[in-house]
């Protein structure tokens, strides 16, 4: 079974620029979720989907973060302006819903992209 | 506010001997409680879990304990292997219609030595 794919790996770019990460779920996942981990935290959950519908994304700065699921499947987190304390690493995770058989309901992060704001 | 905080930065153990990492929550909602292992430059990686109506979960070299009374929780690794360094993240979820937003600790980094 693929993992979570994450795109690009790394990212370095100047404050106020745009940057755009993406991610491909689990097939058969509906539910992807989008995680920051800065450096020596645990992840904190910026928002998360079910099929191409958000189901939270209390914890989302909107004035700079954007995040989109089309067709239920790939999403994208844009920020634009970044600031220096976006630095970190953003993961993505997907997983089946409440109930499914799977020890830890498949819950799957991917490698995630690490983003540098200079 | 720390919902779930794991208050050992570190630990160090022998080859052989028993790990054991600690974790605690504030939140009476949480309802579902998971154990992820990190490398370096990788994803967290799904290690156990265990349900509020549970105690004890078991797998392998590796059981996690719930004491929901005192809201707290331990991964017990025995015995440890050198490739068990990692850090360790324990996370939290509600049940219902909130289920899957994970709220994690800071982490602990487990160094076992041959």
């Amino acid at each position: 079974e693929a993992g979570v794919a994450q795109s690009p790996r790394y990212k370095i770019i100047e404050k106020r620029q745009s940057v755009a990460f993406w991610c491909n779920p689990i097939s058969g996942h509906a539910t992807l979720y989008w995680y920051q981990q800065i450096l020596g935290q645990g992840p904190k959950l910026l928002i998360q989907f079910q099929n191409n519908g958000v189901v939270d994304d209390s914890q989302l700065p909107k004035d700079r973060f954007s995040a989109e699921r089309l067709k239920g499947v790939d999403s994208t987190l844009k920020i634009q302006p970044a600031k220096l304390e976006d630095s970190a690493v953003y993961l993505c995770a997907s997983s089946l819903p409440p109930g499914a058989i799977t020890a830890g309901y498949g819950y799957t992060f991917g490698s995630g992209t690490r983003l540098t704001v200079v | 506010d720390q919902q779930v905080k794991q208050n050992s930065p570190s630990l160090s153990v022998q080859e052989g001997r028993i790990s054991i990492l600690n974790c605690d929550y504030t939140n009476s909602m949480f309802d579902y409680f998971l154990w992820y292992k990190k490398y370096p430059a990788e994803g967290p990686t799904f290690l156990i879990s265990i349900s509020s109506i549970k105690d004890k979960n078991e797998d392998g070299r590796f059981t996690v304990f719930l004491n929901k009374s005192a809201k707290h929780l331990s991964l017990h690794i025995v015995p440890s292997q050198p490739g068990d360094s990692a850090v360790y993240f324990c996370a939290a979820s509600p049940g219902g219609t909130s289920y899957g937003k994970l709220t994690f600790g800071q982490g602990t980094i487990l160094t076992v030595h041959p």
